[in-house]
């Protein structure tokens, strides 16, 4: 069974400017999660779909932030323009039922 | 509102020495819980999961948790450290209830001394 994908695995922007980011799920999984790891800190949930809708985006900066998952399967994350404190890993992680299970994330660095 | 409270953001045992990694949670709710490792450069790996069956719950690598609710904890343990078992674990908390987010605690670092 494939896994999360996330690409790109590491970005470096300088601030002002714009990224994105890709998650592909594990196949059949109708939930996902994007977190924000800042360095020495537990993931943040940032927001979190259910097929295609979005069920909580509380923390979400929704000034700069953005996020889709277009037809239920893969999602993208957007942050623009970027910021410096928003150097961090992106997560993304699906889940079937309950837990979840993650990508190996994108660290961005914003300088 | 659910919370995960995980006592020491670094422990350090010695190879072969007991290990334990405390983790108080908060729901109002019957809960899920799970632990997670990450390496560094990686993502989150499932360790084990807690969901209302047996309380003493076996994972991989050894580990294995108990979850007692009088005392609101599920708390990490491995009888015997590895020097691969150096890395940080998350506590984390959900139930089956609303939109059910998955939330984390500040995670413990292992450091294991040879």
């Amino acid at each position: 069974e494939a896994g999360v994908a996330q690409s790109p695995r590491y970005k470096i922007i300088e601030k002002r400017q714009s990224v994105a980011f890709w998650c592909n799920p594990i196949s059949g999984h109708a939930t996902l999660y994007w977190y924000q790891q800042i360095l020495g800190q537990g993931p943040k949930l940032l927001i979190q779909f259910q097929n295609n809708g979005v069920v909580d985006d509380s923390q979400l900066p929704k000034d700069r932030f953005s996020a889709e998952r277009l037809k239920g399967v893969d999602s993208t994350l957007k942050i623009q323009p970027a910021k410096l404190e928003d150097s961090a890993v992106y997560l993304c992680a699906s889940s079937l039922i309950w837990g979840a299970f993650f990508g190996q994330g994108t660290r961005l660095t914003v300088v | 509102a659910q919370s995960v409270t995980q006592l020491g953001s670094h422990v350090s045992v010695s190879e072969g020495a007991l290990v334990l990694l405390r983790c108080n949670y908060s729901s109002s709710v019957p809960p899920y819980l799970f632990w997670y490792v990450q390496y560094p450069n990686q993502g989150l790996q499932l360790l084990l999961k807690y969901t209302s069956a047996a309380t003493l719950v076996k994972g991989i690598n050894g580990f294995e948790a108990e979850f007692k609710k009088s005392e609101t904890s599920f708390h990490l343990t491995k009888p015997s450290a590895h020097m691969s078992d150096a890395a940080e674990y998350f506590c984390a908390v959900t139930n089956l209830q609303g939109a059910q987010k998955l939330v984390f605690g500040q995670g413990t670092r292992l450091t294991i001394n040879p």
